[in-house]
């Protein structure tokens, strides 16, 4: 069974507005984190944003914010003002046992930014 | 985050030929890993280089294909042997930060021809 779903392939957004893309986990433990990454066209993969399952607040990082249901286990990420350089494909992570570092992705989604 | 150096960034890859990746970093890790990304894919995690001991592999990797290094604390290698154009994919390893969250090499874009 797939432990993250992004159901969007692909998002069109305007410059300067806001784009949420979804992700969906799924998992029995009780403590585990949440990532997401992007990676642009040259390959590289950028941590994004980190929420930990005991996180009351959603986390943010400038303009991205992670909007955490735990109840619907969800963790969207939201990217706000968008600019050009936000094309890009964006994963979703998770890391379910934290004595294990190994991290499962998402398939992610293709973000591309329109002037 | 820990800076990681990787190399070669790409190549091109006669099949039935190994290529030898490197991976540094500039402080001491315990852990590094290795993932894949074949071509419109997600990443897929080979193996836990851990110095001192054997890699760790997941399902569906093997040593004699995937050889891993891990002579010290801020090095490995991961050698994709045999290579056929299945082989194809981007290479990246990591190590871990405070979160869990993992911090990546530039990548290795591999083509095998």
């Amino acid at each position: 069974a797939q432990k993250i779903t992004q159901t969007q392939p692909g998002m069109f957004v305007q410059e300067k507005e806001a784009v949420t893309l979804d992700c969906t986990y799924d998992t029995s433990d009780q403590s585990y984190g949440l990532f997401w990454y992007k990676q642009p066209s040259s390959g590289e993969m950028i941590f994004l944003i980190y929420q930990g399952s005991y996180d009351e607040q959603n986390a943010t990082e400038g303009r991205y914010s992670l909007n955490f249901q735990k109840a619907r286990k969800s963790a969207n990420l939201v990217i706000s003002a968008s600019q050009l350089g936000d094309s890009a494909m964006y994963f979703c992570a998770m890391r379910e046992d934290l004595n294990d570092y190994k991290l499962s992705f998402g398939a992610g989604t293709t973000v591309t930014v329109r002037a | 985050s820990a800076v990681i150096s990787q190399k070669p960034s790409r190549d091109i890859c006669q099949r039935g030929t190994s290529l030898t990746i490197q991976c540094q970093v500039d402080s001491q890790v315990t852990m590094m890993f290795w993932y894949r990304q074949q071509p419109g894919q997600s990443l897929t995690l080979i193996a836990t280089a851990n110095q001192g001991s054997e890699a760790t592999y997941e399902s569906g990797f093997v040593i004699d294909k995937f050889p891993i290094s891990r002579p010290n604390l801020t090095f490995s290698t991961l050698t994709v042997s045999n290579m056929s154009p299945e082989d194809s994919s981007i290479y990246l390893c990591s190590v871990t930060g405070v979160f869990g969250e993992a911090f990546f090499g530039q990548g290795t874009r591999l083509t095998v021809v």
